[in-house]
């Protein structure tokens, strides 16, 4: 069965340091454009950023800098590290498989709240 | 940046009417133009990829058309299930887009 499942969200004070973790199964993620896409609570869909290729990276404009995207091919894995995080950056992450491609696999999605 | 303005945010109809959604772009983004259906505390799921292609599994009562910056999202005989929010995405320039949404409810 194709799927993603993410981990590592929580509650973390501002100006803080997160890693997300999203696990891929039923497909290899070194195969496959991949990406992060963040929902604040209420709001609509964002793109966070994608990796690609051999260790191609977008990330959106207002982003860089301050995250960073990553995979681990070895363990199937895509990561998101995110630093000197703000209130702005709570939302719901979720890991998809696509980017430049249509997004067709999504993970469940993993709950950031920045707040002290 | 391509910005997609999904109008109006919210749409209301009966079961079985049929729902158009529309979504623009500021430039020419043809074919890579998708759609995604959201349920509350879901994740979204794409329906329809490259203006026109149903994703597999997809019911055939959702299609996809347009070109260049016009884009339509067809959803005929609408079943309760549908009742939903549904964004557009565009992956023709970085950085991707997605519009702002639009809710199908229930009238």
């Amino acid at each position: 069965e194709v799927q993603l499942v993410e981990t590592g969200g929580g509650l973390i004070q501002p100006g803080g340091s997160l890693r997300l973790s999203c696990v891929a199964s039923g497909f290899t993620v070194s195969g496959n454009y991949m990406s992060w896409v963040r929902q604040a609570p209420g709001k609509g869909l964002e793109w966070v950023s994608t990796i690609y290729s051999t260790e191609i990276t977008h990330y959106a404009d207002s982003l860089r800098g301050r995250f960073s995207i990553s995979r681990d091919n070895s363990k199937n894995m895509l990561s998101l590290h995110m630093n000197n995080l703000t209130a702005e950056d709570t939302a719901v992450y979720y890991c998809a498989r696509g980017g430049g491609d249509a997004f067709d696999v999504w993970g469940q999605g993993t709950v950031v709240t920045v707040s002290s | 940046e391509i910005v997609l303005t999904q109008s109006p945010a919210t749409l209301s109809f009966y079961p079985g009417e049929t729902a158009t959604l529309s979504c623009r772009a500021s430039q020419n983004v043809s074919p890579y133009l998708a759609w995604y259906q959201q349920k509350p505390g879901q994740a979204p799921r794409l329906l329809i990829y490259d203006v026109s292609h149903r994703d597999t599994g997809i019911p055939a009562r959702f299609s996809g058309s347009g070109s260049g910056t016009d884009f339509t999202l067809t959803i005929s005989s609408l079943e309760p299930e549908d009742f939903a929010v549904y964004y557009c995405q565009q992956r023709s320039n970085w950085p991707l887009t997605f519009g702002g949404g639009t809710k199908v409810e229930i009238k």
